[in-house]
């Protein structure tokens, strides 16, 4: 199932403009991840943030996290052709039997230069 | 050190065969995770081992995929009578902790089955 739901499907932009993904989900949550994959690779993970948190910052990225909207948003600043990948959120459910991290269906950047 | 390995990183079968994937964990994480990524798609998640636990199960498509893990180290992935909507790009993923999974995934490259 797919727990986490991002906006927009994909995202083209210029370099050093800034991008700027949101994700929903639909569930308590216990964190918010953010991951970036590259074509044909593996994902990577970019950012963690908790439940209790509302902003986190790390080099260029910002997340913010809105559980009462249950929504998360992930801005790069200055963003540069080699950010051109897509980017995914991951949520952990909370109260079920095995905490198992789903994915949500990703954005597609493209940062032309 | 090193990362998630995964072998073979392509495989092309036979509609009908069997296939077995492989992951080699990082060291000491004792949580493991294979996901399928179908072209230009999210990640379906498909099974969770989490240390001496039973594995989680609940995202195997049908009774032809199962996997097994040696205790905290090796995992394969199983796929009989494979079919060609089985044709995917096959992720497999292990973290330090399982639980609330504070601590983040490490992934492999990944392999990409196609069934012919």
């Amino acid at each position: 199932s797919q727990q986490g739901e991002e906006d927009p499907q994909a995202l083209s932009i210029q370099e050093g403009e800034n991008a700027t993904m949101n994700c929903s989900y639909k569930t308590s949550i216990n964190n918010l991840q953010w991951y970036r994959q590259n074509s044909g690779r593996g994902l990577v993970h970019l950012i963690l943030i908790r439940s209790n948190e509302r902003e986190k910052h790390s080099g260029r990225l910002r997340v913010t996290l809105d559980t009462s909207k249950k929504s998360s948003s992930l801005l790069i600043t200055a963003s540069r052709a080699a950010d051109t990948a897509s980017y995914f959120c991951a949520t952990v459910e909370v109260n079920t039997g095995f905490q198992k991290l789903v994915f949500g269906t990703g954005t597609r950047l493209l940062v032309s230069p | 050190g090193a990362g998630v390995s995964q072998s073979p990183s392509n495989k092309v079968t036979e509609k009908g065969k069997d296939v077995e994937l492989r992951c080699d964990p990082i060291s000491g994480h004792t949580a493991l995770y294979w996901y399928r990524q179908r072209l230009g798609q999210g990640l379906e998640f498909l099974i969770y081992f989490q240390g001496n636990s039973a594995p989680d199960k609940s995202g195997l498509p049908s009774d032809r995929f199962s996997a097994e893990r040696t205790g905290e180290s090796v995992s394969t992935l199983t796929i009989q009578r494979t079919q060609q909507e089985d044709s995917a790009v096959y992720l497999c993923a292990s973290s330090l902790t399982g639980g609330t999974l504070n601590s983040p995934l490490h992934f492999g490259n990944g392999t990409r089955l196609t069934v012919t």
